[in-house]
């Protein structure tokens, strides 16, 4: 019973450097999403996705790009990683109802 | 747009304690509203909702209550344990026959420590 499982758990980048966080969700849910978590704002939206091959900005998209080939991955891509990248990232999925949430991404860029 | 605000934290309560943590959110419509809780090193996870107006979310002894009239959906618990420790966010969904492709509107979160 995986739900929502989000690869890698940390990471740490220098800054400039790219790297892609891979999301997966065995639902058949048709909507992911990606979030930052940082202290005191919460979770901000960064990008979505309502089907397969379709994608869209959230809330705070800058610096960042989304890719859906598949309907059960989402992922979430940083061209040239910023110290102000720094957080959690966290992908969730869901259908006409709650949320579902992987247990996110640590990720420090130096 | 839409908002969310949540009693500040962190809120500290002994063991058995009688837990409030506040939510209010804009009010353009009818949107569904949640509590996730988020336990250390964990993702969110869903805690309860509620689609419409005077509905009551519960689960784990936690309730809500949806209240149209003062936008509210303040997260309640008659007697807290070391183990609700976690954090708690509020959230609103988009109005109910709108598009909002299941997007939700975030809290900005409340920590909770239970002590024994």
């Amino acid at each position: 019973n995986a739900g929502v499982t989000q690869t890698p758990k940390f990471r740490v980048l220098k800054t400039g450097q790219s790297m892609t966080l891979l999301c997966a969700q065995d639902m058949n849910h048709e909507y992911m999403y990606w979030y930052r978590q940082d202290p005191g704002m919460g979770l901000r939206l960064i990008h979505y996705s309502v089907g397969e091959g379709t994608t869209a900005k959230g809330e705070v998209p800058d610096g960042y790009n989304v890719s859906r080939l598949k309907k059960q991955n989402f992922l979430l891509g940083l061209e040239s990683a910023a110290p102000s990248q720094t957080s959690v990232y966290f992908c969730a999925s869901s259908y006409k109802g709650a949320q579902h949430f992987g247990d996110g991404t640590r990720l420090s860029i130096l | 747009g839409n908002s969310v605000t949540q009693m500040e934290g962190p809120v500290t309560l002994s063991e058995e304690a009688f837990l409030t943590i506040n939510c209010t959110y804009t009010a353009t419509g009818y949107p569904s509203l949640f509590w996730y809780v988020q336990y250390p090193g964990e993702g969110l996870q869903l805690l309860l909702k509620a689609t419409k107006a005077d509905d009551k979310g519960s689960n784990k002894g936690f309730e809500a209550t949806y209240r149209k009239e003062t936008t509210s959906f303040h997260l309640e618990k008659g007697s807290v344990q070391v183990s609700d420790s976690a954090v708690y966010f509020c959230a609103r969904g988009g109005d109910a026959g709108g598009t909002s492709y299941g997007k939700l509107t975030f809290g900005q979160g409340t920590i909770l420590t239970v002590h024994p």
